[in-house]
Order: C-alpha cells, then sequence, then structure tokens
C-alpha cells in the first residue's frame, strides 16, 4: 500500500540551531502539505504545494521558516533557528489534484521535533 | 480564532455502546466536512466525510450527522469497539483549488471492555 514517508520519525536539537525534515509523499499526488501539531491541539497548515509552486504559506512563519519542493515531488521543511515553541509534531500529507472535488489527504507518521 | 471547536477532549464508552463525538465550526464557508483517526505515534488517517449537500453519511459503524443551521457536526460509532480508541479529528474546507483543511483539537476516544 502506498504511504506518505517522513523523516527522522523522531528529532533532538537544541535552540539556535538548525533542523530539517523530509518528505516524500504518494506517488503520483501533485499535491503536498506541511501541518504543525502542538500536543493538545490539531494539525496546523503551515505550507501547500501544488506540484513545485507554493499554493498556501500564510501560516508559515517565514523569518525562521522555509519549504522547498524543487522537482515537484519529495519536499524539505526547514527551520533555522529552532526556538523552544517549535517543539510539535511535524506532519506531511498529500492529496491528488482534484478541482473543486473530493482531494483526500494522506498522511505521514510525522517528525517529532523537541527543542531544548 | 478557532474556526473549528471540539468541546469534549475525551470521551469514556463501554464496548459495544455508541459512541458520538460533536465538532462545531463557525465559518459558514465551510462546505466539507471530514473525520479523521489518530493513534499515538502515527499520522492522521481519514475516516469518513460529508458533503455540506447532505445531511447524513454512513459507511459500516461509522455515520456522519450534518446540521448546518446549527453548524455542527457528530460522529457516531456504532457499536463501539476496543480498537476505535484513539484521538479523532473533526476537518473542514471551503472547496476550491487550494483546499485547505482547518482541524478541531481532538476528542481522546476511549473504549473500554
Amino acid at each position: 500500500e502506498a504511504e506518505v514517508a517522513q523523516s527522522p520519525r523522531y528529532k533532538i536539537t537544541e535552540k539556535s540551531q538548525a533542523v530539517a525534515f523530509w518528505c516524500d509523499p504518494i506517488s503520483g499526488h501533485a499535491t503536498l502539505y506541511w501541518y504543525r501539531q502542538i500536543l493538545g491541539q490539531g494539525p496546523e497548515l503551515l505550507v501547500q504545494f501544488q506540484d513545485e509552486s507554493v499554493v498556501d504559506d500564510s501560516q508559515l512563519p517565514k523569518d525562521r521558516f522555509s519549504a522547498e519542493r524543487l522537482k515537484g515531488v519529495d519536499s524539505t521543511l526547514k527551520i533555522q533557528p529552532a526556538e523552544l515553541g517549535d517543539s510539535a509534531m511535524y506532519l506531511c500529507a498529500s492529496s491528488l489534484f482534484v478541482a473543486l472535488g473530493d482531494n483526500e489527504q494522506f498522511f505521514g507518521p510525522g517528525t517529532r521535533l523537541t527543542v531544548l | 480564532d478557532q474556526q473549528v471547536k471540539q468541546n469534549s477532549p475525551s470521551l469514556s464508552v463501554q464496548e459495544g455502546r455508541i459512541s458520538i463525538l460533536n465538532c462545531d465550526y463557525t465559518n459558514s464557508m465551510f462546505d466539507y466536512f471530514l473525520w479523521y483517526k489518530k493513534y499515538p505515534a502515527e499520522g492522521p488517517t481519514f475516516l469518513i466525510s460529508i458533503s455540506s449537500i447532505k445531511d447524513k453519511n454512513e459507511d459500516g459503524r461509522f455515520t456522519v450527522f450534518l446540521n448546518k443551521s446549527a453548524k455542527h457536526l457528530s460522529l457516531h460509532i456504532v457499536p463501539s469497539q476496543p480498537g476505535d480508541s484513539a484521538v479523532y479529528f473533526c476537518a473542514a474546507r471551503i472547496t476550491g483549488t487550494a483546499s485547505k483543511l482547518t482541524f478541531g483539537t481532538g476528542t481522546r476516544l476511549q473504549v473500554t471492555l
């Protein structure tokens, strides 16, 4: 069964350090999403890609966060420098692009980030 | 501003009984609603959805009801099973080319023997 892959599964870092997360969506899925889930809250969209283009990054803290999907397949989310408040689960999801239709999002297992 | 709210952080139900999880929303532009289930150390998995043109959608043991006038939806699980124990997230979106999902805070369901 096709799955969204994410690595690493767990990351511990010190504040002010740089961290990077990787996501490989389900083959053929044009749309890729990065979410952040803080403990006790629901996932919050950080950035959405359609192929290699950013569709929505309105909630991405652009002073420290960056995301890219250079070839329209896998994606990297970077934080530099990391802050204590960045401790969270970072989830990647992908979906087929269906304009005005249902596009169920499939989630990866997530990367749990702890900033010390 | 929390546009999708799940006011019950946890729910405990006996095996075989009905589980009812509730969700309220404030944005009347939302026209598609989804429920996701999340086990620890895993990503959310899609469970069931409903379009705003319907008031009920059923899939096996899972039924979602939508009351647009009250801006309220609920997920019914009948009968509840121990394997249903998980965190359930309600999500909503406005259909369009950038179909962003807005999630609720989740309800932790515990199905006891």
